[in-house]
């Protein structure tokens, strides 16, 4: 079964440069969810579409901003890079943008910011 | 806003023995979910309860969601080493749609 695509896997930057992540659902799921996970930490929510529209916000810092696309891929543009970017970021996909809708996790990509 | 609390925060166990990992809600839940990260991996989707007091089984896991909908544990019993890795529970929370515990890191010694 077709999973969640992210890429790129692994990215590094320096600090003040500008990221891109992004992120392919899987077939027909309509909302993307975006998570930071720091070493040794859980998964924090960062942003949320669904139909193309943000649906949820969390701790997304001002200086990141996402979108969906029509073909419902999401892209997480990141600026500024400060060190305490470093992490591994998530996208999810879920059929639905409930509570009770499962979400599947994507592989990740490092970002690591020197 | 939510939390929810995990713990414990590390497990260490010989294989063949059972392990407990217990998540607490500071509100009531409408739904509580598990993950499993492997070391290096993504968080997994285990299993979501939605019913107070619901028992769900997956071969030797065994989840439970409290009769108040606050809190709720996941049971291996007899580990083997393929079940090294970090358990999360989470729950909706307010505009968050998962909240995450801080998960509960289970080693396995053979």
């Amino acid at each position: 079964a077709a999973g969640v695509i992210q890429s790129p896997r692994h990215l590094i930057k320096e600090k003040r440069e500008t990221a891109t992540l992004k992120c392919y659902p899987i077939p027909r799921h309509d909302t993307v969810y975006w998570y930071q996970q720091g070493p040794g930490q859980d998964p924090q929510f960062l942003i949320s579409f669904y139909e193309k529209m943000q649906s949820d916000k969390g701790s997304i810092p001002d200086r990141f901003s996402a979108q969906q696309f029509s073909d419902y891929h999401s892209e997480l543009n990141m600026s500024s890079l400060e060190l305490g970017d470093s992490a591994l970021y998530f996208c999810a996909s879920s059929l639905g943008a409930l509570s009770t809708d499962t979400q599947y996790f994507g592989p990740g990509t490092r970002l690591t910011v020197l | 806003g939510q939390q929810v609390m995990q713990i414990p925060q590390y497990q260490h166990v010989q294989e063949g023995e059972d392990f407990t990992t217990y998540c607490n809600s500071s509100t009531t839940l409408s739904n509580i979910q598990w993950y499993k990260q492997r070391p290096g991996g993504h968080p997994v989707f285990l299993i979501q309860l939605v019913k107070s007091g619901e028992v769900k089984k997956q071969k030797r896991l065994t989840f439970q969601f409290g009769e108040a909908k606050k809190n709720s544990s996941l049971h291996i019993t007899a580990t083997q080493t393929t079940d090294v890795g970090t358990y999360f529970c989470a729950g909706p929370g307010g505009n968050t749609p998962l909240v995450f515990g801080k998960g509960t890191r289970l080693s396995v010694i053979a």
